[in-house]
């Protein structure tokens, strides 16, 4: 069985550019989360999906981002225009959990190191 | 908010030894307290959990402790080896309308041989 899939492994974009990360979760999986890791600092939520809704948005920093799930499948995260503190690594997460919840197992995808210049 | 407070940042030990990671949390009703490990390179995988009504779990050289009155929990690996050199991530998943995992900021982990 496939593991949770991103695209691509890293980015590397200037500062005004637009990016968009992608996200396959495990198959049957309704629970998908979008986290980033800025550096030597912790896991930062940004949101949740539950299928296609979202679930939770408050870890979305701005307006820049925004997180699409068409169809409960795949998802993307696109920033734009791109700053230069969005630099960091992006992971996708996915769990089986029922109603939403978290409180089972969430595997991760390898993330997106993305870096602003 | 909601928050994690993990230490050490980085833990160097012999192989052989023991190695302790901490963390505390702040939303007393936490009831979700899993451990991931990363890899170089790799994605963070879940290495053991433990849930609010269990103060102790054991899987092999791992185990995890939870002290529910003062908050924080507890990694706790024996007999260290090379291949457990990593990043290890606690989470916490608070209780309330957002319930989502909350990380630690990680413990750069390196077991010397």
């Amino acid at each position: 069985e496939a593991g949770v899939t991103q695209f691509p492994s890293h980015s590397v974009i200037e500062k005004g550019q637009t990016v968009t990360l992608r996200c396959d979760p495990i198959s049957g999986h309704d629970n998908l989360y979008w986290y980033r890791r800025v550096m030597g600092k912790e896991i930062k939520f940004l949101l949740h999906f539950v299928k296609e809704s979202k679930q939770d948005e408050s870890g979305m920093p701005n307006n820049r981002f925004l997180a699409e799930r068409t169809g409960g499948t795949y998802s993307t995260l696109k920033v734009q225009p791109a700053e230069l503190e969005d630099s960091g690594v992006y992971f996708c997460a996915s769990s089986q959990g029922a109603q939403g919840r978290m409180d089972t197992e969430a595997f991760f995808g390898q993330g997106t190191r993305l870096t602003v210049v | 908010g909601e928050n994690v407070e993990q230490h050490p940042s980085t833990l160097s030990v012999q192989e052989g030894d023991s190695a302790v990671i901490k963390c505390t949390y702040s939303d007393s009703a936490s009831n979700y307290f899993p451990w991931y490990k990363q890899e170089l390179g790799k994605r963070p995988q879940l290495i053991i959990d433990i849930r609010s009504n269990v103060g102790e779990k054991k899987d092999q050289r791992i185990a995890v402790t939870l002290n529910k009155t003062a908050k924080h929990f507890s990694l706790h690996i024996t007999e260290t080896q090379p291949e457990d050199s990593a990043v290890y991530f606690c989470a916490a998943l608070f209780a309330g309308s957002a319930r989502q995992l909350t990380f630690g900021s990680g413990t750069q982990l390196t077991v010397l041989p």
